[in-house]
Parts: C-alpha cells; structure tokens; sequence
C-alpha cells in the first residue's frame, strides 16, 4: 500500500521569501503524485499533479514541483510568497492499480508573515 | 469546471441520531468519494463509489454507509452518531481516467453532541 509523508506540521515565512514544502512518498512502481491547497473554510483545490515525462511540473499560482525518484520526494516550491498562500498544502500519491485509490499526506499549515 | 456540492455547511446533530450527507457533482464522473479530515491526521477516505450502486469500502468504514443511486449524488450515512464523528467531511469526484484530479466540495463540518 502507499503512503505519503509531509514531515512539517506548520511552517512560517515572511512574504516574499522562498517557499519548500517538502513530501515523501512510499510506493513500488511509479506514482501519481498532487499537490492540493486548503484555505480555510473550503475545499481542497488541485495545485499541480505528475504523472511522467519531465521531472518539474509547474503549477497554479506560480508555484512548483520536483520529482525525485532516488529519493522519493514530491517537493513544492514557491520563488516568493504572498499573503495570499497563507493555507494548508496536502501531498497525495495515487496508484494504477485497483481502483486507484488517492492517499493523503497529513498536511502542513503556512502561516505567511508580513 | 467541476462543481461539487454538500448540501449542508454545518451540521449539529445528537448521539444515537441517523445523519445523512449528501454530495452532489455536475460533471458525470464516474468516481465519488467521501474523506472525513481530522487536524493532524489529514484526509483519510471512508467510502468511494465507482459506478452507481457500486461502492467500496475505504479506510476507516466503520460506523459509515454510503448509497448510490444516481451517478452524480453519493450520500454518506452515519447510522447512529457518535462523537468521535465529529470531524470535516468532504466529498470529492473524478473522471475515469486514472490520472483525472479530485475534485472536492467545500465540506461539511459536523458536530456530535
């Protein structure tokens, strides 16, 4: 079975800085990796997704990410937050098998200060 | 675009009470799911439905049912609540193709009292 880790519960930066949220996955053959982002009160809303092909897919709102399969990473970037970032960032891994189920990082809340 | 709705916002219901949450999606998809979010625990899915009356059971399917009757509605079901129930629900849908994107509603925040 698949699993995803988000290792920072919450992060702050000051706006205008540069942004990494960092994501590891556990799966055996090639994933399906998103990036969701949660303001509050709402949804999840897709940021960016891979699938294959170039390792750097960018993404909604100006940010990022990086496949690293030696290191099983999904890492998401930003060059420079705006307040507006302010929100919780989920890192899910999907399968081609089954029925292809969709399992979720626990999240990492950005407090973006000014 | 993609709009997935739960029918309710908020929702205040009492031990032992049956509860229905209903979702609705607009785009045909053949996929629909039901999450339940916990602080720092994150999404964990309960139930997910591939076809109408098929379902399957998620992760954490105690103490849920879910129904399907019609392809765009997919209705969560708390038999008897409790209040370890309480918690952000969020239903979301996808298209068929393995790498289509969730798509979610806003949630539906429940409290058991």
């Amino acid at each position: 079975a698949q699993s995803v880790t988000q290792p920072d519960i919450h992060i702050t930066v000051s706006e205008g800085a540069s942004l990494e949220l960092r994501c590891n996955y556990s799966y055996g053959a090639t994933p399906y990796l998103f990036w969701y982002v949660q303001s509050p009160g709402q949804g999840l809303q897709l940021l960016l997704k891979y699938f294959s092909g170039d390792t750097l897919v960018q993404g909604i709102k100006g940010f990022e990410a990086e496949f690293k399969r030696s290191q099983s990473s999904f890492n998401l970037r930003k060059p420079s937050v705006h307040w507006s970032d302010a929100a919780e960032y989920f890192c899910a891994v999907g399968v081609e098998v089954g029925y292809q189920k969709v399992t979720f990082g626990t999240g990492t809340k950005l407090q973006v200060i000014p | 675009d993609v709009k997935v709705t739960q029918s309710s916002r908020y929702l205040v219901k009492r031990t032992g009470e049956k509860v229905f949450l209903e979702c609705v999606q607009d785009m045909d998809h053949e996929n629909m799911f039901w999450y339940r979010q916990d602080p720092g625990l994150g999404l964990r899915l309960i139930y997910f439905s591939y076809d109408v009356k098929m379902k399957e059971k998620g992760d954490i399917p105690e103490g849920y049912s879910v129904s399907r009757e019609k392809k765009e509605r997919f209705s969560l079901i708390l038999e008897s609540a409790s209040t370890n129930q309480t918690s952000m629900y969020l239903c979301a849908s996808r298209g068929e193709a393995y790498n289509s994107p969730l798509h979610f509603g806003n949630g539906t925040r429940l409290t058991v009292t």
